[in-house]
């Protein structure tokens, strides 16, 4: 099965950069995946990595290490509305996609 | 381009109906999941459909069940409803190779 372990939730200030871990256990790996949700909305989808290293896309990144089960991800330059729940997602073989709790981000003025 | 589309946005039920829940997948998208996510909690699998059939299946009893129709929207049905069976489903579609899943904006189902 697949276990997935991210902070249940996390403050930072608006212009600052802060990095989301997540680690897993995995039977069957078919890429990294991270999603952002606002309150009472759905996933949108954020970055996906399936090979060792970093994903830069704008103000975020991901990075992935598949030895050590271990991913996160990089906001950079915070602002307001990157307050959300930040959902980390492991892609099994034949389309199973386990999602964890996900990491309630918070930002301040 | 429509997105994912899903229907009703709300529904309240009663201990023991049953309910539908309906979706559209994005268009050029092949493959539909439907998720579960109980509030605080991340989204919980519940199936894939592919090709009009289950592909994958995560650890829920049978009470929910599923369709897919050739034009690749799929129906999630739930019999004999429980009081936990509350939650936001979300449905989601891709290609079946893999890769990132664009998701609806949810059905909010209320079992009284």
């Amino acid at each position: 099965g697949q276990n997935i372990d991210q902070p249940t939730e996390m403050t930072a200030t608006e212009g600052a950069i802060v990095q989301i871990n997540c680690t897993y256990q995995t039977s069957g790996f078919n890429g990294l995946f991270w999603y952002q949700q606002h309150a009472g909305e759905a996933p949108t989808f954020l970055s996906y990595n399936v090979l060792d290293g970093l994903e830069e896309k704008g103000r975020f990144s991901s990075f992935l290490s598949r030895s050590k089960g271990y991913s996160y991800l990089l906001l950079k330059e915070l602002q307001m509305k990157d307050s959300a729940s930040y959902l980390c997602a492991v892609g099994a073989n034949a389309g199973k996609s386990t999602f964890g709790d996900g990491t309630t981000l918070t930002v301040k003025p | 381009d429509a997105g994912v589309t899903q229907s009703p946005t709300h529904l309240i039920k009663t201990r023991g109906q049953q309910v539908t829940l309906r979706c559209s997948p994005k268009s050029g998208h092949d493959t539909v999941s439907w998720y579960q996510q109980a509030l605080g909690q991340g989204p919980q699998f519940i199936f894939q459909y592919y090709e009009e059939e289950e592909r994958q299946r995560g650890n829920f009893p049978d009470r929910f069940s599923g369709h897919q129709f050739p034009n690749y929207s799929s129906e999630l049905n739930v019999n004999a409803l429980l009081l936990g069976d509350s939650a936001l489903y979300l449905c989601a579609s891709s290609l079946v190779g893999g890769g990132e899943q664009y998701f609806g904006p949810g059905t909010r189902l209320t079992v009284t």
